[in-house]
């Protein structure tokens, strides 16, 4: 149980355009879900949480008009990077937990290459 | 606050046992080990909770001295699978407010 689905597995776009990622609780609902990235070697940093129904909570120094996130429903939240530049390729990972259950269970990620 | 890990790489021979700590300048709620091969996701290997609940693998044990705000990871008879990046996240609330990981620590088991 408590799988999530994150797509796509990996996109490249190029300089001003915008990639939408979206991210899926498939066995349970989740109100809450958050965002990282990770750049090559290094750790997760927390972006964003996603909430549903509500505006996301963005971590200090994450833009939020550039980083859009949208939390339509308890098992849906996408995260739309707009006017990407080569300085946003990352992997982009997401995450979600079971409401009584424990640890985080991470989607598969999304590596975004900006060109 | 990131939390501290160590040590930042450990090479063992199948077989050979390994300690990874992490160690947090906040009192924590909960201590949560991952670890990640290249180019895909985390998966999760082990919740250590204030209080002394602990879930997790069969073959994979931790503490969490919640005195200290230090955790350990203990990987036993290591297998060439083990090989990988291993994080700790930390909660500082209960309310689950998603996690802050330490940088990490890259294990190498060679045959």
């Amino acid at each position: 149980g408590a799988v999530v689905s994150q797509h796509p597995s990996w996109v490249i776009c190029k300089s001003g355009t915008s990639v939408k990622i979206e991210c899926r609780s498939l066995d349970f609902q989740a109100t809450t879900m958050f965002w990282y990235r990770q750049f090559p070697k290094q750790s997760l940093m927390l972006m964003a949480t996603s909430n549903e129904g509500s505006k996301a909570t963005y971590e200090q120094g994450v833009e939020k008009d550039k980083f859009l996130i949208n939390h339509a429903s308890l098992t849906l939240s996408t995260l739309t990077v707009t006017s990407a530049h080569p300085e946003d390729s990352s992997f982009y990972i997401c995450s979600a937990r079971r409401q009584g259950g424990y640890g985080y269970t991470f989607g598969s990620g999304t590596r975004l290459t900006v060109v | 606050q990131q939390p501290v890990q160590s040590p930042q790489a450990v090479i063992l021979r199948e077989g050979e046992d390994a300690v990874i700590n992490c160690s947090s300048s906040k009192a924590l709620y909960s201590v949560h080990w991952y670890r990640q091969k290249h180019g895909e996701a985390p998966v999760f290997l082990m919740i250590l909770l204030k209080g002394g609940e602990q879930k997790g693998h069969d073959k994979i044990s931790a503490s969490f001295n919640e005195k200290k705000q230090q955790s350990s990871l203990y990987l036993t008879a290591s297998q060439l699978s083990y090989s990988g990046t291993y994080f700790c996240g930390t909660e500082i609330g209960g309310g689950a407010d998603g996690l802050t990981f330490g940088k990490g620590t890259h294990l190498i088991i060679q045959p």
